[in-house]
C-alpha cells in the first residue's frame, strides 16, 4: 500500500464547474496535510495547507480533513482553464519527512 | 534571492560518471529539502537540512548518493557512478524553518544519465 494515494486522473471538469480531488494516507500519525499544484514542466507550488479535521476555506478553494477516515480531499469552485495542471497531495508525519501522492491531473475544459 | 535556485537546469551524463547538482535556497530559510521526481509520480523525499547538519537522509536510495550544506545556505546533491535509473528531476525546496508551513521549491535540475 502506497503511503499517500491519489487517482491519477484525468479529471475532466467543464469551466464553472466544481472540481473534487481526494487523497487517503496510511500514517495514522500524520499531523499535516498539504495540496500543491504543478503545472506542465513546472516545480510545484503550495495551495493550501490543513491541520484539523473539518474544512479550511481559501478563495474558490476548500480543503477537507478526516484524519478517523485518513482522508483529505480538495475542492476548486468555479473552476477556470487555468486550474488545468497536476494536484499533488502531501503528507507530513511527526519528523521532517513530507510524502507526495503521485497527483491527480485536473483538466478544466472552456 | 528571490527564489529557490537550482543549477544546472539541465544535466546529461554517461553512466559511471559523477554529477553534482546545486541548490540556493531562499536567504535566511534554514530549512532545505532534496526531492526526485520521475515522470508521472509526485516528488519523492530525498534528505532534509536544517542548517548544515543532515536531519532525515532516510530518502536518499543508496551510498552513492551523498548531499552537503557545509554553511547552512547552499547545498549540493552529489551523486557517484551514476546510473541510467537516476534519470529523474531533482527538486530542491526551502523553507523559514523546520515548523514553517510553506516550502518553496526550485524550478529543479533535469538529470538524464545515457
Amino acid at each position: 500500500q502506497k503511503e499517500v494515494e491519489q487517482n491519477s486522473g484525468p479529471l475532466s471538469v467543464p469551466e464553472g464547474a466544481i472540481a473534487s480531488l481526494n487523497c487517503t494516507y496510511s500514517d495514522r500519525g500524520s499531523q499535516s496535510f498539504f495540496w500543491y499544484r504543478q503545472y506542465s514542466g513546472k516545480s510545484p507550488e503550495l495551495i493550501m495547507f490543513i491541520y484539523s479535521n473539518g474544512d479550511k476555506e481559501d478563495g474558490r478553494f476548500t480543503a477537507q480533513l478526516n484524519k478517523a477516515s485518513q482522508y483529505v480531499s480538495l475542492l476548486i469552485r468555479d473552476s477556470q482553464p487555468s486550474d488545468s495542471a497536476t494536484y499533488l497531495c502531501a503528507v507530513k508525519g511527526g519528523g521532517f519527512k513530507t510524502i507526495f501522492g503521485a497527483g491527480t491531473r485536473l483538466f478544466v475544459k472552456a | 534571492g528571490a527564489g529557490v535556485s537550482q543549477t544546472p537546469s539541465n544535466k546529461v551524463t554517461e553512466k559511471g560518471k559523477y554529477v553534482e547538482l546545486r541548490c540556493d535556497p531562499i536567504s535566511g530559510h534554514t530549512a532545505l529539502y532534496w526531492y526526485r521526481q520521475s515522470l508521472g509520480q509526485g516528488p519523492e523525499f530525498l534528505i532534509y537540512f536544517q542548517g548544515t547538519g543532515a536531519a532525515d537522509d532516510s530518502g536518499l536510495p543508496n551510498d552513492r548518493f551523498f548531499a552537503v550544506r557545509p554553511e547552512g545556505s547552499v547545498s549540493t546533491l552529489k551523486i557517484q557512478r551514476t546510473e541510467r535509473g537516476d534519470s529523474a528531476v531533482y527538486l530542491c525546496a526551502s523553507s523559514l524553518t523546520t515548523g514553517d508551513t510553506e516550502a518553496f521549491f526550485g524550478q529543479g535540475t533535469r538529470l538524464t544519465v545515457v
